[in-house]
């Protein structure tokens, strides 16, 4: 089946330690996101790329890195540089940036205390 | 700027009755999609429906259907029949350059 994959679905970090979120898709997609959402808020953008070896700042960059090695890959990691991070995060990715319609993974719930 | 906009924080609806969300957004562009995303207890997006801005018809998906009135920028979201499985928060989002999403509505069907 194809489809975007999330591990885990549930993390538990302490503070000041890193932490890398996984975000894989057998989609053949070229464009690949990340969001953070919080309780009763809506999506906002980290990262997104659109081609393999790039990738762009969303709204909430700081605090964050991304990777895109593989065009299947797209690994988030929640640096401690990161002031909130205890949130949902989503990837999503799409045929191409723009007018694509994105398919979301089934998310990661990180809590650092 | 874009924008999306969605002024209806919570909504209910009694199971089997219609109720619409509302969806306005801001944006200088000619060429854009919009589209439904419905996010459940799960925390899964899906795409309920989209539309693509050229287009005068409507977009219909089952018991969902669309009024898209490009002139007003208003992009409404009718859930006919409405179910138990359609509680779930509700977003809307527009895309042209970039991905925008609204900051959701909340939806309960009360049985």
């Amino acid at each position: 089946d194809g489809g975007i994959t999330q591990s885990p679905k549930y993390l538990f970090r302490k503070e000041g330690q890193n932490v890398t979120l996984s975000c894989e898709q057998n989609l053949n997609h070229d464009a690949m996101y990340w969001y953070r959402q919080d309780p009763g808020q809506g999506l906002r953008l980290i990262y997104y790329s659109q081609i393999v070896n790039d990738f762009q700042k969303g709204d909430i960059a700081e605090g964050y890195s991304v990777s895109r090695e593989k065009k299947e890959s797209f690994p988030l990691t929640v640096t401690s540089a990161q002031k909130n991070p205890t949130a949902f995060y989503l990837c999503a990715s799409s045929m191409g940036a723009g007018t694509y319609e994105q398919y979301f993974g089934p998310g990661t719930r990180l809590t650092v205390t | 700027a874009q924008t999306v906009t969605q002024s209806q924080p919570e909504m209910s609806v009694q199971e089997a009755e219609t109720v619409t969300l509302s969806c306005t957004y801001d944006t200088s562009e000619n060429n854009y999609y919009l589209f439904w995303y419905k996010q459940p207890p799960s925390r899964q997006m899906i795409l309920v429906i989209r539309q693509e801005a050229y287009k005068q018809q409507n977009a219909t998906e089952n018991r969902f259907s669309v009024n898209f009135q490009k002139a007003a920028k208003s992009f409404s979201l009718k859930i006919s029949d409405s179910q138990l499985g359609d509680t779930a928060m509700y977003f809307c989002a527009f895309t042209g350059n970039q991905f925008y999403f609204g900051t959701g509505t909340s939806l309960t069907v009360i049985p």
